[in-house]
């Protein structure tokens, strides 16, 4: 699985529009770019998900340059409960393989 | 809703014992189930790779025979915790693949305390 880096933290006002940058160097042709939250004590839940270009959901956007090397997660005007732990990971086919965690981004909006 | 369950969600117990916990695929057969650890203000760390009807595969430093697991089901994996010491307090976290996605989902996780 590619390894990849992200800012260990990031501090925010409500209303503020946050990206996150990861940098995936050495992203593997098949590989996925997806990006999870997690609340303290609770499990991960899934975000967005994108191999190139850009997706966007109900929840957030995703940014992916051409060479595939970084991406950006985006999330529009955070509020108070956006205050998690973002973490960026870059696989394919996780029906056989653990996913690997990096350090994640520590998001803390303030009021 | 929650496709993956977790009971307890939180569990103290005294230094010695054993504890159980339960994962639950709730919509879906899954033949791989996959558990985590993580310590206060890390990251999550695989532990082991739950297999349906064989033996788990465990990572380089947890020990199998403190950490069982059995996935008797298609529906349950359950670890166990053995002997049970305080530097195993962790929050544990139970996955399994979503079929035809590219992606996992997560139960809610075990707080488990040692005393």
């Amino acid at each position: 699985l590619a390894k990849t880096t992200q800012p260990i933290s990031m501090d925010s006002y409500e209303g503020q529009e946050v990206n996150i940058t990861c940098s995936h160097n050495n992203i593997a042709t098949n590989d996925y770019i997806t990006w999870y939250q997690q609340f303290p004590s609770q499990g991960p839940r899934f975000i967005i998900q994108g191999y190139k270009t850009k997706v966007t959901n109900e929840v957030a956007s995703l940014f992916i340059p051409a060479d595939r090397k970084s991406s950006t997660l985006s999330l529009p005007r955070v509020s108070l409960s956006d205050t998690a732990v973002y973490y960026c990971l870059v696989f394919m086919d996780t029906g056989r393989r653990a996913l690997t965690f990096g350090s994640g981004t520590r998001l803390q909006v303030q009021p | 809703g929650a496709v993956v369950s977790q009971h307890p969600s939180r569990v103290i117990c005294k230094s010695g014992t054993s504890v159980k916990i339960e994962c639950r695929s709730l919509d879906f057969q899954a033949t791989t189930m996959f558990w985590y650890r993580q310590f206060p203000k890390q990251s999550l760390m695989l532990m082991a790779t739950s297999n349906e009807g064989s033996k788990a595969t465990y990572e380089q430093g947890v020990e199998k025979d403190k950490f069982l697991i059995n996935h008797a089901s298609l529906t349950l994996s359950t670890l166990t915790v053995t002997s049970a010491h305080p530097e195993d307090s962790s929050f544990y976290i139970c996955s399994r693949a979503r079929p035809t996605y590219n992606e996992q989902f997560f139960g809610p996780g075990t707080r488990l305390t040692v005393l």
